[in-house]
């Protein structure tokens, strides 16, 4: 099956930083990509998407980064706060195929004040 | 508009006994799925449904694990004779086509 992995399962940076999350996928057919929060004892919260003809998209405060050649995705949070603590997924799907999105791990942010 | 709700938001039940989950899609979606999540790991696909058709149950294991989306009320995940094993955060996510899903709070679904 396809997987779905991040490099760092655990990210600590100050309050005000910029916050790097990287995602890697290994199915090349991937063609949509979205990032989740998920804070403690909460469901996934939809923050940006992307499709695969873009390789970059702007949101409020973050950016989803799409490099196909590598198959690495990447969300920056510009300044970072402390109700940015949370984890973070990264999900692919390849819309013309199926419905199942493939979650990583998730890497857990955590901002220190 | 609300969102995605579930109940139970926490559900307990013993070794053999049967628990029903709930997912009330975003008004307007159609197109409903159940993920599961064991701690400190990723969401892992179980089924997709549209009214009253299941589109693709790849990841729902064979055996005590069943899901409808019927014409009226809500989606319904059930498992039957519960393992330790099940424990676990299960989400609904439901969209308006076949794009980004949007998730509900989870149940979360402890066997004694």
């Amino acid at each position: 099956g396809e997987s779905v992995g991040l490099h760092l399962p655990t990210l600590s940076v100050q309050e005000g930083d910029n916050s790097i999350i990287n995602c890697a996928y290994s199915n090349s057919a991937s063609d949509y990509f979205i990032w989740y929060k998920q804070e403690s004892g909460k469901g996934p919260q939809f923050i940006i998407d992307i499709r695969s003809n873009m390789d970059k998209r702007q949101g409020q405060r973050v950016t989803v980064l799409l490099n196909k050649t590598v198959k690495h995705l990447s969300l920056q949070i510009a300044a970072t706060q402390p109700g940015d603590s949370a984890v973070y997924f990264c999900a692919e799907n390849t819309l013309n195929t199926g419905n199942q999105f493939y979650f990583g791990t998730g890497t857990s942010l955590t901002v220190i004040p | 508009n609300a969102g995605v709700m579930q109940n139970p938001r926490h559900l307990v039940r013993r070794r053999g006994q049967e628990a029903r989950l709930r997912c009330s899609p975003m008004k307007g979606h159609s197109h409903v799925y159940w993920y599961r999540q064991l701690p400190e790991e990723g969401l892992k696909f179980m089924v997709y449904l549209q009214k009253e058709n299941i589109i693709d149950e790849s990841g729902m294991p064979k055996e005590r694990f069943s899901a409808e989306f019927p014409k009226e009320g809500p989606s319904i995940l059930r498992i039957q004779q519960v393992v330790r094993g099940d424990s676990a955060a299960y989400f609904c996510a439901s969209s308006p086509v076949k794009d980004t899903q949007y998730f509900g709070p989870g149940t979360r679904l402890t066997v004694l």
